[in-house]
C-alpha cells in the first residue's frame, strides 16, 4: 500500500519570509514518482513537479526547490521570497509502476498562507 | 481553451436524487481518471479509463456510482440515489499514455447534496 504524509496541516509566513512544506511517504515499489500539486482557491490542481524514484538530485525552478531524499522518505518543497500569490493549499503525491496505472496517492495537503 | 473541462462546476441535489457529471479530457489523452476530494483532504482516487476501457475501480465506489468513457473520449460519472455523505469536490484528470507524465486536472464539479 502507497500513503503520503504531510504532516503540517496550515503554514503562515510572513511575505518574502522561505518556507518549507514537508512530505514523507511509504511505498513497496522499487520504481515510483512523486509529483507536487499546487491547488488555489480556484480548486484545480496544478502540476509543479515530477521525480522519479532513480533520480535524487535536487531540483530549482525560479522560487521553487525541491529535496529528495530516499533514505529518509521524504520529497520537500521550499518556497523562496514567498509571495502573496504562493497561498494555496499544496500536495504532495505518489505514484506507483502498477501495469502503467499512474493513479495518484495524495497527501491531506498543507494549506500555506502568505501575508503581506 | 486545450485543458481538462468538467460540468457543470456545481451541483446541488437533494437525498435520494440521481447526478451525472461530465469530463472532457485533453484530446490526445487517452487516460482518463476521476478523484474525489472531501474538505480538509487530498484527492482520493476512484477510477480509471485507458480508452473506453474502465481498468480499475477504488473500493471507494460503491455499487451506487458508475463511470463511462465511451468512444475513449469524455467520460461521465453518474451518482444514483444521492447521499449527504458524496458530498465532495469530484475531479477528473487526463494523461497520455506511455513514458509517464503528469495527470492534468479539471476544475472539479462540487456536489452538494442537501
Amino acid at each position: 500500500a502507497q500513503k503520503v504524509t504531510q504532516a503540517q496541516t496550515e503554514i503562515s509566513v510572513v511575505e518574502k519570509e522561505d518556507v518549507t512544506l514537508d512530505c514523507v511517504y511509504e511505498t513497496r515499489d522499487t520504481t515510483y514518482y512523486l509529483f507536487w500539486y499546487k491547488q488555489p482557491p480556484s480548486g484545480e490542481l496544478v502540476f509543479l513537479i515530477r521525480r522519479n524514484s532513480f533520480d535524487e538530485q535536487n531540483e530549482i525552478s525560479g522560487r521553487y526547490s525541491w529535496n529528495f531524499q530516499k533514505s529518509t522518505s521524504s520529497f520537500n518543497f521550499t518556497i523562496t521570497a514567498s509571495q502573496v500569490v504562493d497561498s494555496a493549499v499544496y500536495f504532495c503525491a505518489l505514484s506507483g509502476r502498477d501495469f502503467g496505472n499512474e493513479k495518484l496517492t495524495f497527501g491531506t495537503g498543507t494549506r500555506l498562507t502568505i501575508i503581506p | 481553451d486545450t485543458g481538462v473541462s468538467q460540468d457543470p462546476r456545481h451541483k446541488i441535489t437533494k437525498r435520494g436524487q440521481n447526478v451525472t457529471f461530465r469530463c472532457d479530457p485533453i484530446s490526445e489523452h487517452n487516460r482518463l481518471y476521476w478523484y474525489r476530494q472531501t474538505l480538509g483532504q487530498g484527492p482520493e482516487f476512484l477510477t480509471y479509463f485507458q480508452n473506453e476501457a474502465q481498468l480499475e475501480k477504488s473500493r471507494l465506489l460503491s455499487d451506487r456510482f458508475s463511470a463511462e468513457r465511451p468512444k475513449g473520449s469524455f467520460s461521465t460519472l453518474e451518482i444514483q440515489r444521492t447521499e449527504q455523505g458524496d458530498s465532495a469536490m469530484y475531479l477528473c484528470a487526463s494523461s497520455k499514455q506511455g513514458v509517464i507524465t503528469e495527470a492534468f486536472f479539471g476544475q472539479g464539479t462540487r456536489l452538494t447534496v442537501v
